[in-house]
């Protein structure tokens, strides 16, 4: 199947700064990717969907500004968090391809 | 609003028995249907697709979908303890929107 990559896995950051965090399609080019956002013992929650060369879309309720989506070329979207704070410590996940396959997640912690 | 409903569990199977998870979507025109494994702090991954009416088996694993009576299920035999994880289904409505369940938890007892 496809493989998408995310980096960092981990991240721990102090409240107030940006943490920026990469999805990238290994093997496939992707004009749409998505990102989610998971909290414990809770489902996937749909935060946007990342289109290459246009901007993205935010699902009702996510902070655009806050959560900057970048897709700037067909194998790399980046999500940056701007001036997190512990609220947004949560589990990040990207996917891409019509069957969607996931990388790997990124743990924010925002201390 | 178009939903994806999955019994949350947990859901518990002797090993070696044939676990049976089950999932109602409400799109009547939903295409595509996926189930997902997540194992606690990972992210998911994809267990198989069904596009058709009937049954689709990969290894263990067997997926089986119902248009009429808008249901996918998903029945893994020989369960392992390692099968122990939270299986998610996702539906692509007739939008291409793909729509999540919340999850059944399954516990595989040795």
């Amino acid at each position: 199947g496809a493989v998408v990559s995310q980096h960092p896995s981990r991240v721990i950051c102090k409240s107030g700064t940006s943490v920026k965090i990469e999805c990238r399609s290994l093997d496939f080019q992707a004009t749409t990717m998505f990102w989610y956002r998971q909290f414990p013992k809770q489902s996937l929650m749909l935060m946007a969907t990342s289109n290459e060369g246009s901007k993205a879309t935010y699902e009702q309720g996510v902070e655009k500004d806050k959560f900057l989506i970048n897709h700037a070329s067909l194998t790399l979207s980046t999500l940056t968090v701007t001036s997190a704070h512990p609220e947004d410590s949560s589990f990040y996940i990207c996917s891409a391809s019509a069957v969607p396959f996931f990388g790997q997640g990124t743990r924010l912690t925002v201390v | 609003q178009k939903e994806v409903e999955q019994n949350s569990g947990p859901l518990s199977v002797p090993e070696g028995a044939i676990a049976s998870l089950n999932c109602t979507y409400s799109d009547r025109g939903s295409q595509s249907f996926f189930w997902y494994r997540q194992y606690s702090g990972k992210s998911p991954e994809l267990i198989m697709f069904i596009y058709s009416n009937g049954d689709k088996e990969d290894g263990r694993f067997t997926a089986q979908l119902n248009k009429a009576s808008q249901y996918v299920s998903l029945l893994i035999r020989d369960s392992q303890p390692s099968d122990s994880a939270t299986y998610l289904c996702a539906v692509k409505d007739s939008n291409y929107q793909l729509i999540w369940g919340a999850g059944t938890k399954l516990i595989i007892k040795p």
